[in-house]
């Protein structure tokens, strides 16, 4: 079984400039999770998806966060312009919801660093 | 609001000790239980869950935990841990309707040889 895949696994980039993760969940999952961590703050939930529909988004950091999931299979957060405290290690997991709760399974995560 | 506390931050241990990790949970109501295991590098993977039933709970690689719901707590146990046990652990709570889960802030465990 393919994993939930996120790319690019390491992204480098100066401040200013747009960065766009992506996000391919496990085929059949229908909530979508994307979290960031920090040593500072830990795991974040950023915001998810369930059924392509954004859920709660309350854990978007400020309005230079966007996320979008324009089908059941892809994901993207973007972030425009990116700042240096943007710097972190940003995950996505995906679950499928089917009579009752499952886990999470998480990607290998984007290690992002603004300069 | 929901939270989940993991009062040890860090864990230093000696291969064949015993380890028992602790998490505390905000939540009066029906509550699914995670423990997800990072290693270092890596993504968090699921070690053991408790949605309902018995409440010892046991997981891979020898990990299992215990809901205890009158000190709502789901604490994390291994009789014998192993080097490779060196880790970053994470206990989460998916507390009521939502599909949140709130993971509490890590617990790095350190095995020396």
């Amino acid at each position: 079984d393919a994993g939930v895949i996120q790319s690019p696994r390491h992204e480098v980039t100066e401040m200013g400039q747009e960065v766009t993760l992506r996000c391919k969940p496990i085929s059949g999952h229908n909530s979508l999770f994307w979290y960031r961590q920090t040593m500072m703050r830990g795991l974040e939930l950023l915001i998810y998806f369930n059924n392509n529909v954004p859920i709660d988004d309350s854990g978007m950091p400020e309005d230079r966060f966007s996320a979008k999931m324009p089908n059941a299979s892809f994901s993207t957060l973007k972030i425009q312009p990116s700042e240096p405290r943007d710097s972190a290690v940003y995950f996505c997991a995906s679950r499928r919801d089917v009579g009752g709760n499952q886990p999470q399974h998480f990607g290998d995560g984007t290690r992002l660093s603004i300069l | 609001a929901q939270s989940v506390s993991q009062h040890n931050h860090h864990v230093i241990l000696s291969e064949a000790a015993s380890l028992e990790l602790g998490c505390n949970y905000s939540y009066g109501g029906t509550v699914n239980l995670f423990w997800y295991v990072q290693y270092p590098g890596q993504h968090l993977q699921l070690l053991l869950k408790y949605f309902s039933g018995d409440p010892l709970v046991k997981g891979i690689k020898g990990f299992e935990a215990e809901f205890i719901k009158s000190k709502f707590s789901f604490n994390l146990r291994k009789p014998s841990v192993q080097w490779s046990d060196t880790a970053e652990y994470f206990c989460a709570v998916n507390a009521g309707a939502t599909n949140k889960l709130i993971f509490g802030t890590g617990t790095l465990l350190a095995v020396q040889p």
